[in-house]
């Protein structure tokens, strides 16, 4: 079954507000992987971390990797319209898995 | 990082009938990887497929439904056989740049089957 979870699977946020989703994975991963999937469109790499408490950002978005490897974050601050897509977390561990999922709108 | 180019981009099938989807990418790559995504589900793995050797497939998925070639390192195909309309689903290719950290995907290849 799914070894990687994302929460929320869902969220609608105003313009300009901010956005978390959260990836939790049952066993420890080697890395993991962020991409983002605009509506209509296929899954484009944004980054990966790899040590454990790692954190990186770009631009408005913030990722960590968790101590234990076994979850991550993704924090996109005062959303734009053009945040909006399905966010999914990828991780390695006996095989690569896409995470659940967490589709963003943004309200203008 | 390597481009993928996929095709068709969309088909509409009739049930019993075969699709092959093609993925050419601009440059060598050791795997490629071929991926099948329900509207507003995630990704699931069905198989991945080396140059020169038998591709190897994910629990529930098999090479006489969905059989796949690799002729060289920059081209691949997935054939779905005998459709049915529970096959209706997007079907990504992917691939890994030598070196680089992530997945680069195809297009895709939105399938109805009717």
């Amino acid at each position: 079954g799914q070894q990687v979870m994302q929460i929320p699977q869902y969220q609608h946020v105003q313009e300009g507000e901010d956005f978390t989703t959260y990836c939790n994975s049952s066993t420890t991963l080697s890395n993991i992987q962020w991409y983002k999937q605009r509506p209509g469109g296929h899954p484009v790499f944004l980054i990966q971390l790899v040590k454990s408490g790692e954190v990186k950002k770009q631009k408005r978005l913030t990722f960590q990797f968790g101590e234990a490897k076994k979850n991550s974050s993704l924090h996109i601050t005062a959303t734009q319209t053009t945040d909006v897509g399905t966010y999914f977390c990828a991780g390695r561990a006996n095989q690569f898995y896409f995470g659940t999922g967490t589709s963003l709108t943004v309200i203008p | 990082s390597a481009v993928i180019s996929q095709k068709p981009s969309r088909d509409i099938c009739q049930r019993g009938t075969s699709l092959t989807i093609q993925c050419q990418v601009d440059s060598q790559v050791t795997m490629m990887f071929w991926y099948r995504q329900q509207p507003g589900q995630s990704l699931t793995l069905i198989a991945t497929a080396n140059q020169g050797s038998e591709a190897t497939y994910e629990s529930g998925f098999v090479i006489d439904k969905f059989p796949i070639s690799r002729p060289n390192l920059t081209f691949s195909t997935l054939t779905v056989s005998n459709m049915s309309p529970e096959d209706s689903s997007i079907y990504l290719c992917s691939a890994r740049d030598p070196g680089a950290p992530g997945y680069t995907f195809g297009s895709g290849t939105r399938l109805t089957v009717v």
